[in-house]
């Protein structure tokens, strides 16, 4: 079943402009994941944040992680073109057997 | 040299059909999927191999089945196709099974039943 749910769906915004969606999550979590995806390419592979941990950084990307809220964010800064793409959470659950289960993705789009 | 790579990029078939698609993974990870993405974008799990053992059997038709001949490739045979399973089919592997580890996702294929 979904486990993640993103918010908003999608998003437009001018390069430059700082770039924020939200994933929210229903059970208890191990991790949760973000991931890109290019038009017509496969999943990549952003951060990776524990529940123990509550904010990451990795380049211009950063994630938060509110286990009392159930929630997360990924933010990117000083947004490009080359960010143009569907960003996705997935979380790892002990008692979905670690399954990796993705939500349904934000789609952004910056203009030039 | 592609982490992970599936084979073909594309598949379009009639009805009725039997295919299957290849996946192999070079990064020395123990763990392999198989997942499915809808025309809304939605990621399915629908199987997952440890070592070469099937450790994740998701509801799935029966028509579909993978093998992993050994931890480096996870194939998927599809029989009997239905326009249904049209998707993008992408392959992926971590180094465990335990879902501490990002996925490597393949550049998918995309099945078209016409």
């Amino acid at each position: 079943s979904q486990q993640g749910e993103e918010d908003p769906q999608a998003l437009s915004i001018q390069e430059g402009e700082n770039a924020t969606m939200n994933c929210s999550y229903k059970t208890s979590i191990n991790n949760l994941q973000w991931y890109r995806q290019n038009s017509g390419r496969g999943l990549v592979h952003l951060i990776l944040i524990r529940s123990n941990e509550r904010e990451k950084h990795s380049g211009r990307l950063r994630v938060t992680l509110d286990t009392s809220k159930k929630s997360s964010s990924l933010l990117i800064t000083a947004s490009r073109a080359a960010d143009t793409a569907s960003y996705f959470c997935a979380t790892a659950a002990r008692s979905n057997d670690y399954k990796l289960s993705f939500g349904a993705g934000t789609t952004v789009t910056v203009r030039a | 040299d592609t982490a992970v790579s599936q084979t073909p990029k594309y598949l379009v078939t009639q009805m009725g059909n039997d295919k299957s698609i290849k996946c192999e993974q070079n990064l020395g990870h123990d763990t392999m999927y198989w997942y499915k993405q809808d025309s809304k974008k939605f990621l399915k799990i629908m199987f997952s191999y440890n070592n070469k053992e099937l450790i994740i059997n998701e509801t799935v038709p029966n028509r579909f089945s993978p093998k992993s001949p050994d931890k480096a490739h996870l194939n998927l045979h599809i029989n009997s196709l239905e326009l249904g399973d049209s998707a993008v089919y992408f392959c992926a592997s971590s180094q465990a099974a335990q879902g501490s580890y990002g996925y490597t996702f393949g550049s998918g294929t995309r099945l078209t039943v016409v």
